[in-house]
């Protein structure tokens, strides 16, 4: 199974600031990388697929880029509904297969 | 609007079995593949398997063969799950969800979870 990374496991900003979370596969996983954002009492939440498309819905202010085994989840000019935890998961092979979470804390 | 919706929490003994629920709404339920997944508390998800609503064929994980059985009623257009033998680590939240896909003009891709239900917490314990 691909094993994949993610790092930080806790962050703190501020509204307005900008963070950036990563997500490193354990082998080339091309441009097949998902974000999910997980918060209590809410079913989670697609943010983006394919490493860059953004899912329908997601606001402009988040972005994904990388490819082949490094990853970044990039979240500008934050908002205080945007704190929560953070998933990767790889959509290249199966079984698809999750990172360990960053959660993302207003500082 | 796409909507799933899952049965009410679980307590269940050592042992036993129990089978869980997701209602879908908003889209053609025989078009996709239902997923289930586990997380632990505190822990990471994990992918149990997936069944195609248009004919019941399903996937699993090496991991869950022979703990899960994933099946569907296409009338009411609602996955089920059924977990056996259950032990302490069983106890998780359980999630539904489906697995989005788009077409490039020439291949399918997907293989992510667009739509997730709400969770169910299955608890084991006597």
């Amino acid at each position: 199974d691909v094993q994949m990374t993610q790092s930080p496991s806790n962050l703190a900003a501020s509204p307005g600031e900008s963070v950036s979370i990563n997500c490193k596969a354990s082998k080339s996983i091309s441009k097949y990388l998902a974000w999910y954002q997980q918060k209590p009492g809410k079913a989670n939440k697609l943010l983006i697929y394919s490493g860059s498309t953004l899912q329908s819905g997601t606001p402009s202010r988040f972005s994904g880029s990388g490819s082949g085994t490094d990853f970044t989840l990039t979240i500008r000019n934050l908002e205080p509904e945007d704190f929560g935890l953070y998933y990767c998961q790889q959509h290249n092979e199966y079984p698809p297969t999750f990172g360990s979470g960053t959660k993302l804390e207003i500082k | 609007e796409v909507q799933l919706q899952q049965s009410g929490a679980e307590l269940v003994k050592p042992g036993a079995s129990v089978k869980l629920s997701c209602k879908t709404s908003g889209y053609t339920f025989s078009n996709y593949y239902m997923s289930w997944l586990k997380q632990m508390p505190g822990q990471n998800i994990e992918w149990i398997g997936n069944i195609y609503g248009g004919n019941g064929g399903t996937g699993y994980n090496q991991k869950f063969k022979g703990k899960a059985t994933l099946t569907v009623d296409k009338s009411s257009s609602t996955a089920y799950m059924d977990l056996s033998s259950l032990t302490s680590e069983d106890s998780a939240v359980y999630f539904c969800a489906r697995m989005g896909y788009y077409y490039d003009g020439t291949y399918y891709y997907g293989d992510y979870f667009d739509y997730w239900g709400q969770g169910v917490m299955v608890t084991v314990s006597s």
